[in-house]
């Protein structure tokens, strides 16, 4: 069973750019999650996708979007980025089926450091 | 929304034992998880309670109340590779995302 992939593992930006990270859902999830994890801090929700759509979002501007592809792996795009973008962004899929929980499957990260 | 609520900071002595505690807020509870996350590294899946009652998986231990809003995690035979961070996380009825709390940091010292 293939774990939840992304890449790139690190980066560094500057003010103003944009960024796309990649995730590669668990064999098998049809739902994708994306997170935003602040140095000492839970994740925070940015937002899901499930069957190549938008499935709810969380308190983040439009400059926050997403793509989830047919094969359920999924991309996330920062445009115009700041200073508190700064955080580790976690990807974690899950499966919709009755037989599990919903419980989430992450991937190891992708740090993004904003100078 | 969710607002929970988990101690900062705990530390305990090699084969002890800690309990984490959690308390939340939610308009329609669906589950609550626990998860452990080493530094630098992902969260990984530790328990989960959707019933009241205690939930027992090896060393760790979950614990529900729904109507207090209250949940435990109960960590035996401290070792030193619990030493972590962990998340306390509330999904909401008809919603798959989970609401996190900022996580307390267990370090078990020898």
């Amino acid at each position: 069973e293939t774990g939840v992939t992304q890449s790139p593992t690190h980066l560094i930006k500057t003010r103003g750019q944009q960024v796309t990270l990649r995730c590669s859902s668990q064999s098998g999830h049809n739902t994708v999650s994306w997170y935003q994890q602040a140095l000492g801090q839970g994740p925070q929700f940015i937002f899901q996708y499930y069957r190549e759509e938008e499935n709810g979002r969380g308190n983040f501007p439009p400059r926050f979007s997403g793509l989830q592809f047919p094969n359920y792996s999924s991309e996330l795009n920062v445009n115009a980025l700041e200073l508190d973008d700064s955080a580790l962004y976690l990807c974690a899929s899950s499966g919709r089926d009755r037989e599990n929980t919903g419980e989430l499957f992450f991937g190891e990260g992708s740090r993004l450091t904003v100078l | 929304g969710q607002n929970i609520d988990q101690p900062t900071e705990m530390t305990a002595t090699e084969g002890a034992i800690v309990q984490i505690n959690c308390t939340y807020q939610t308009s329609g509870f669906n589950g609550l998880f626990w998860y452990q996350q080493h530094a630098g590294e992902a969260p990984t899946f530790l328990s989960y309670n959707v019933l009241d009652g205690l939930e027992e998986k090896g060393r760790f231990s979950s614990f529900l109340s729904r109507s207090k809003g209250y949940s435990y995690l109960l960590l035996k035979e401290l070792q030193m590779k619990d030493s972590a961070s962990y998340l306390c996380a509330v999904r909401d009825r008809g919603d798959y995302k989970l609401s996190f709390g900022a996580g307390t940091t267990v370090t078990v010292r020898a």
